[in-house]
């Protein structure tokens, strides 16, 4: 069974990248598959950030598109994110999923918290 | 893009009883709408989906979960609440980019 686990610093500071990691068990990221990101602002709902195909194609949100960069890393199976020029509504829940299906997400790893702040 | 405009915010029920929750689309995603369940301190799971006018539930949901709605108007019922059904539902369009979510509703027990 597939399971996720993002990882990485819980506090960036205003202005830097806001990087994270997620890595996959129980599946390989090369394989024909797709992956992706989505966060939860505190007391928010759902936005969905990308995804990531195992060849590295990317499909961004608009609304963040301008600092988002996501790729995948088969030799240590896992795959990455990266969002340019943090602010404070960069504060979320970021969750990594796998892309089932045309654009569903399951499963989902079980989130990281950051947060935005000097 | 498309927005996803779920309601009620919040629906109190009692065990045993059925809920039904509703999602509308500020523009046709024809069939292609899926339902996910958060539950207190997890992450969201895939509940149901739709898809070439079917809905499908993802494996190991009980038959207490269905979908219904095209075009722009959705509808989650889940009969006869257990206590594990409680938490927040989002919805979510596959049909439009960008990938768009409902803001959720919560069922709680009433």
């Amino acid at each position: 069974q597939v399971q996720l686990q993002a990882s990485g610093p819980g506090l960036v500071k205003p202005s830097e990248t806001l990087s994270l990691t997620c890595a996959v068990y129980g599946f390989s990221v090369s394989s024909n598959s797709y992956w992706g990101w989505i966060r939860q602002p505190p007391g928010k709902g759902l936005e969905w950030i990308g995804t990531l195909s195992h060849g590295g194609n990317t499909y961004y949100n608009p609304a963040l598109k301008s600092r988002v960069t996501m790729s995948v890393d088969t030799s240590k199976n896992q795959f990455a994110l990266r969002l340019t020029s943090a602010t404070a509504a960069d504060t979320a829940v970021y969750y990594c999923a796998r892309r089932s299906g045309d654009n569903l997400f399951d499963p989902w790893g079980q989130g990281i918290r950051v947060t935005v702040s000097s | 893009e498309t927005v996803m405009t779920q309601s009620p915010a919040t629906l109190s029920v009692s065990p045993g009883e059925s809920a039904t929750l509703f999602c509308r689309a500020s523009q046709s995603v024809s069939y292609n709408l899926a339902w996910y369940q958060q539950r207190p301190g997890q992450a969201p799971r895939l509940l149901i989906f739709g898809m070439y006018g079917v809905y499908t539930r993802a494996s190991g949901i009980p038959a207490r979960f269905s979908g219904s709605g095209s075009g722009t108007e959705f509808t989650l019922t889940i009969s006869s609440l257990q206590s594990e059904d409680y938490g927040v539902y989002y919805c979510q369009q596959f049909n439009n980019w960008p990938l768009t979510f409902g803001g959720g509703t919560k069922v709680e027990i009433k």
